[in-house]
C-alpha cells in the first residue's frame, strides 16, 4: 500500500518570495510522484513527475521538486512567487497498481 | 482544440434522478478516468479504462457505471442519485498501459449538485 500526506493545508507567501510546498509519501515500490497543480474551477495540470531519473525535477512556471528517497519527500519549491501562483497543488505518488493523490495545499500570494 | 472535453460543465438535479456525464479526448491516448472531488477538494479515483477495458474499479457504489463505447470516449452514468454524489467529476487520460505512472491530462470538470 502507498500513501501521500501533504503537510500543509494552505499556505500563504508574498509575492516575490520563495513558495515550499511540503509533501511525504510511502511506498513499497520505486514509485513516480507528481505535482499537479488546479486553478479555481479548472481541471488539474502537470506541473512536474519524478519517474527514477535525476532527482533534482524541474517544470513548468519556474517550479521545481527533489526527490529524497532518504526521507521520503518531494517537496515543490519556487523561488519567487506570482500572483498566478495562486492555486491548489496536489502531490501524487504513483507505482505499478496504484496511484494516490494528496488532499491539497491551497496556495495564496500576497502583493 | 480542447484535448480532454467533459460535458455538461454544471449539472444540477434532484435526489433520484438518473444522470449522465460525457468525456471525450482527442490525444490518441489509450487509458481513460474518472476522478471525484470532494468539497474538501479531495480527489478519488473512481475508474479507470484501457482500451475500453476497465483496469480500475476503486471502490464506488454500483449506481456509478461507466461505458466507454471507443477509446477516445468514457462516460459516466449515475443512477438514482443522492446528495451525497454532489461533486466535482473530472475525466482524465493517459498515453499508455502503464497508466498509474503517466501524466494525465485533466478535463475541465463537471459540477454536479443533486438537490
Amino acid at each position: 500500500a502507498q500513501s501521500v500526506t501533504q503537510l500543509d493545508s494552505h499556505v500563504s507567501v508574498s509575492e516575490g518570495t520563495p513558495v515550499l510546498l511540503r509533501c511525504n509519501y510511502s511506498s513499497s515500490y520505486s514509485p513516480s510522484l507528481f505535482w499537479y497543480v488546479q486553478h479555481p474551477n479548472k481541471g488539474l495540470q502537470l506541473l512536474l513527475k519524478y519517474t527514477s531519473a535525476a532527482t533534482l525535477v524541474k517544470g513548468i512556471n519556474g517550479f521545481e521538486a527533489e526527490f529524497k528517497k532518504s526521507e521520503t519527500s518531494f517537496h515543490l519549491t519556487k523561488p519567487s512567487a506570482h500572483m498566478s501562483d495562486a492555486a491548489e497543488y496536489f502531490c501524487v505518488v504513483s507505482d505499478m497498481h496504484d496511484m494516490r493523490f494528496g488532499a491539497g495545499t491551497r496556495l495564496t500570494v500576497k502583493p | 482544440d480542447t484535448a480532454v472535453s467533459q460535458t455538461p460543465k454544471y449539472l444540477v438535479t434532484q435526489m433520484g434522478n438518473d444522470k449522465s456525464i460525457k468525456c471525450e479526448q482527442n490525444l490518441g491516448h489509450d487509458t481513460m478516468y474518472w476522478y471525484k472531488q470532494d468539497s474538501k477538494k479531495f480527489l478519488k479515483i473512481m475508474f479507470s479504462y484501457n482500451n475500453k477495458e476497465l483496469i480500475i474499479n476503486e471502490t464506488v457504489p454500483n449506481r456509478f457505471s461507466p461505458k466507454s463505447p471507443d477509446k477516445a470516449h468514457l462516460n459516466l452514468h449515475i443512477n438514482s442519485l443522492e446528495l451525497g454524489d454532489s461533486a466535482v467529476y473530472f475525466c482524465a487520460s493517459s498515453q499508455g498501459a502503464q497508466a498509474v505512472q503517466e501524466t494525465q491530462y485533466f478535463g475541465p470538470g463537471t459540477r454536479l449538485l443533486v438537490l
